[in-house]
Order: structure tokens, then sequence, then C-alpha cells
């Protein structure tokens, strides 16, 4: 157990809903992660929080929504996706750059997608 | 050429046997580097951290080249329980940025 949550584990939507992703993580970090994982290809990076700020968004579609509360919770709020957004999305946490140099990422379980 | 490359695999490796495999990285100025596991359908996990010349954690042992760029992962004496993908991650310049390997495939054969 990573110490790092993500609900729902599996998720199956129409390209007309929406719908959100919820991570939470227990680790007393700062800083959390939303990554996309398509087969076969690398994490790619979406969106980057740091003390609820957002400080880095990928180039991502406005599809996706990203909401942060606090350094705990993190959520991706999904509207009118593509097939081609079907994937494996990945939420991480880790200490922030107010912590070592060497910042390390801790990963929920994931949430698979899947848009019909 | 990619910030980050690894040979996808799979190398397939009979138990008790010992398999090596590279990640070569781009960025020169990278001070630090991950090997992390992921098993079909799950989740990466961190398996080490490599700051320096190297790292060794039981019968996996990671090694830094600098002046070529590369950073590889060595299984010894394998088990089943380590068939998995294995991803090489490189920090970049912006905080909060890794640039994560598409993934080396071991399959450890009985």
């Amino acid at each position: 157990e990573t110490g790092v949550t993500q609900t729902p584990r599996h998720l199956v939507m129409g390209m007309t809903n929406k719908k959100s992703l919820k991570c939470e993580q227990h680790l007393g970090h700062n800083a959390m992660y939303w990554y996309k994982q398509s087969a076969k290809k690398p994490l790619e990076l979406m969106f980057v929080y740091n003390f609820k700020e957002q400080t880095e968004n990928n180039s991502v579609p406005s599809r996706f929504s990203p909401e942060c509360p606090n350094s705990s919770h993190l959520f991706l709020h999904l509207h009118t996706l593509q097939p081609e957004d079907s994937a494996l999305y990945l939420c991480a946490s880790s200490q922030g750059p107010q912590g070592l140099s060497t910042d390390t990422q801790y990963f929920g379980p994931g949430t698979r997608l899947t848009v019909l | 050429r990619k910030e980050v490359e690894q040979d996808p695999g799979p190398f397939n490796v009979p138990e008790g046997a010992t398999v090596a495999f590279n990640c070569t990285y781009s960025n020169s100025a990278s001070q630090s580097f991950f090997w992390y596991r992921q098993d079909c359908r799950k989740e990466p996990k961190l398996l080490m951290s490599v700051y320096s010349s190297g790292n060794e954690d039981g019968r996996f042992t990671a090694q830094l080249n600098r002046a070529s760029q590369y950073i590889s992962l060595l299984i010894r004496d394998s088990k089943l329980s380590d068939s998995a993908t294995y991803l090489c991650v490189v920090p970049t310049d912006s905080w909060g940025k890794f640039q994560f390997g598409a993934g080396t495939q071991v399959v450890v054969t009985p």
C-alpha cells in the first residue's frame, strides 16, 4: 500500500458524460500529479500541483479539468471525452520542492478509463 | 533523440539467472535517477533511486555512467516475481517534471 488512493478504479463513460476521478494521499506530501498512461507508451504528465497551486499544465485539452482543494486531495473532472482518451490515469504525490532535491513520487493504483 | 530511452524487450530470463538492461538519457545535467517496476495493469512502484555512481538493494544493482549518460539495472538470481516492466525515470530541469521511459519488460521463466 503506497498511501495514495484513487477512485474509481474502473470507469466506463460515454462521450457526452461528465465524471470525476478522485485521488487522496495519506503521506503528508505537498505535491500531487496527474499522469496518463496509454498502452505501450511512457507516462505522460498532465498536471502538477504544489501546495494546492497548479504549477504545470502540460498542454492538456480543456476537456480535462483538475481541481486541488488541499494538499491531500486531487480531482480530475472529465467532460466530452474522446475514445482516444481511454487510458490508465495515475495520480502521484511527492514531498515537493521544499523537500529533498531528489524528490520521489509515489503512485496511486490508477483509474482505468474507457470512453465509448 | 528521445529524452529517456529504454529497450522495450521482452527480456526472457530463466529463473535464477542474471539480467541487465540500460536506460539512456539526454539531459547531462540530471543528478538523480529512479527505477520503478510496474506490474501488468498496476501502478509504478519505486524500486530504487540512483544518486551517485550506483546503488545496490539485495539482488538489484543500479549503476550510473555519467560520461555515456546511461543507467543500468541488474537483477541477480531472478525470481518469477521479478517479471514486470521496469521504468527508468529522470527528473528534468523543471521541478515536478519527470521524464519516464517506456519501460523494459522482463519475463522470468521457470
